[in-house]
Parts: C-alpha cells; structure tokens; sequence
C-alpha cells in the first residue's frame, strides 16, 4: 500500500489568494490524481497528474485555475488560484496501485476562503 | 466508464449484516467493481473490488450479479464504527480514472 502525505492539512486564505497544495507518496507511482470535495457532497475529480506530461482536467476544471505540478514520481503540487469562498473544500490527493488498481487517498487538505 | 446508482441513505443495527445495493446495469465486460468508504472527515478507504465473482475478505463480502448489473456490498456484522459513506464504483482495472457516484450513507444504530 501507498503511504500518502498532504501539506497543508488545512488552512484559512482571503480572498483572491492562492495556496499550493503539497503531495508526497512513499513509492514512485505513474497516475496521480487531484480531487475536491465540496461541503456535504462527494468527491470530484479534478485532473490526472502523470509525470512527464503536462496535466489532464476534466470538464468544468481549467489550468489557470488549477495549475498542477508533476516534478517526479513521488511528487506532486496543486495550485488553487485567485480564491473565492466557492474554493472552501477539501481536496485530496490521490495515487493508484497498478498491479491492485487500487486508490490511495491522502488525508486531505481542508481549504477556508473567507 | 459506467454510472453508479446507489441508495442516498440507509440504517443498520449494530451487530446485523449491511447490504448495501448498487445498481451498474451499463457496465462493460472490462470493467470491475470497487467499493470504498469514507468516515467523515478521511480520505476514501478501499474495501474490495471484483470482476465477475463473488469476493470476500476481512472487511466484507461483495456479490455480483450474473449479469453483472448489479453489485451488494455485504458487512457481515455492522459495528459502529462502519458509519460512514460507501461508494460504489465501475472502472477498467488499471490506468483510468475513478469517478464517485453520491454514495450510501450508512447508518449503525446502537
């Protein structure tokens, strides 16, 4: 199993700030991926981070927004730009097992736009 | 990959068994079930996946249809400590994304 750390596990901005959300697993894993969760709802994904290319978002989801960074195999940042309240949620990193298919997730970085 | 239908909520006696249904009638002959939970406030925490076959394992047993259109997950004997949302979820094994559904929000009463 992955072992998977969040820096910050939680914060509090102002508006029209951004904070960069850390990632680091204790293995070297191909597919990383980034997902919110919004107050009371379930989790959605935001992008797939593979290293060596460039980031992939889904619908609803755009890189000025949410810039991502895959330097390595263990690492990865995500970027959340130009807050707004809207931004309050937790958002959680996460990797797969290719030989399980099995998700890991993180704790989760809890976010405050006030 | 394919959508999920799942009870918004459901109740179950501490020391009972849960069934939690979950309805995946456009799943393809590639695709395998996985269920996870999430206990308020953690990150999502898997609990078992099959293809075809019925899978058990320490936490619980997952029964698939012949069909393969739907899916119970099964917690053998509930305990407190199960509350939580359960999400059930179709994907090809390796290399794509998970999508969650809305989940189950399973409640244990004393």
């Amino acid at each position: 199993s992955a072992v998977i750390s969040q820096k910050p596990s939680r914060d509090i901005c102002q508006r029209g700030t951004s904070l960069t959300i850390q990632c680091q697993v204790d293995s070297q894993v191909t597919m990383m991926f980034w997902y919110r969760q919004q107050p009371g709802q379930s989790l959605t994904l935001i992008a797939t981070a593979n290293q060596g290319s460039e980031a992939t978002y889904e619908s609803g989801f755009v890189i000025d927004k949410f810039p991502i960074s895959r330097p390595n195999l263990t690492f990865s940042t995500l970027t959340v730009s130009n807050m707004s309240p809207e931004d309050s949620s937790i958002y959680l990193c996460s990797v797969e097992d290719p030989w399980s298919g099995e998700l890991f997730f993180g704790e989760g970085s809890r976010l405050t736009v006030l | 990959d394919a959508k999920t239908t799942q009870p918004p909520s459901m109740d179950c006696a501490e020391g009972r068994a849960a069934n939690l249904p979950c309805n995946h009638s456009t799943i393809s002959g590639n695709e395998y079930v996985y269920w996870y939970r999430q206990i308020h406030s953690q990150g999502p925490q898997y609990i078992i996946h099959g293809l075809k076959n019925n899978e058990t394992n320490e936490m619980a047993s997952l029964i698939i249809t012949e069909d393969r259109k739907s899916s119970t997950l099964i917690l053998p004997h509930a305990t407190l400590r199960d509350t939580a949302v359960y999400y059930c979820i179709v994907r090809v094994y390796t290399g794509n994304q998970f999508y969650f559904g809305t989940g189950t929000s399973l409640t244990v009463i004393p």
